[in-house]
């Protein structure tokens, strides 16, 4: 059974610092990695994705994340954080092999709060 | 920009009643999918529906729930006998490919 652990509950940062949410997954196969942020009263937002290539993957609002292989890790990161970033994010998996409509796989969850 | 939709924003019902909820899939995705999340817990994936039939489904999606695309637009989710438990936000999601896309969500109290 595939599954996500997002081992921070909460990440602390202050504006303009870089930040990084971690997440790590376990699939029997290959995986599909996605990163979702979620803010208040409202429906997840994607952000980017990792299917195959290169392991730095760029996605919306200034956000990459960068797949591990070996430490089975796809930490989300950014240079500079904005106030405007504090939300809850979601990493996520899914199975390559089990076929384009199967289910994603989330973590619990990491709120990233920055400050002034 | 394509968004997902989902009806009603938020659905209070008695115990033992039946809701549906109500999703339009942006127009050219193929894959439909549920999900529901407990205040304060995270998103659990419900049933996909591909090609008119469920593709998979999780243990929570038991006989009191159902899907269908009743018009060729709409994606419903029906819960035939609602419980306490049942309360949360519930998703829509569609995809073409890869990335699944989300509606607002519906917040389903059930007193």
């Amino acid at each position: 059974a595939q599954s996500v652990a997002q081992p921070e509950d909460q990440v602390n940062v202050a504006e303009g610092n870089p930040l990084t949410v971690k997440c790590t997954y376990s699939v029997s196969g290959n995986p599909y990695l996605f990163w979702y942020v979620q803010y208040p009263n409202r429906g997840l937002q994607f952000l980017l994705k990792y299917i195959t290539g290169d392991n730095l993957v760029k996605g919306s609002y200034g956000f990459e994340a960068e797949f591990n292989k070996s430490q089975t890790s796809f930490h989300l990161k950014k240079p500079s954080a904005l106030v405007s970033d504090s939300a809850l994010y979601f990493c996520a998996v899914r199975d390559i092999y089990t076929g384009t409509a199967s289910k994603l796989t989330f973590g619990t969850g990491t709120r990233l709060q920055v400050t002034l | 920009e394509p968004e997902v939709t989902q009806t009603p924003s938020h659905q209070v019902t008695q115990m033992g009643q039946e809701v549906i909820l109500r999703c339009v899939p942006i127009s050219n995705h193929l894959y439909f999918y549920w999900y529901r999340q407990i205040l304060g817990q995270k998103v659990e994936f419900l049933v996909s529906f591909y090609n008119n039939e469920i593709s998979e489904k999780s243990e929570i999606f038991d006989d009191q729930f159902s899907v269908e695309r009743p018009d060729g637009s709409n994606f419903t989710l029906k819960i035939r006998s609602t419980k306490l438990e049942d309360s949360a936000m519930y998703f829509c999601a569609t995809s073409e490919r890869d990335e699944q896309f989300f509606g607002p969500g519906t917040r389903l109290t059930v007193l």
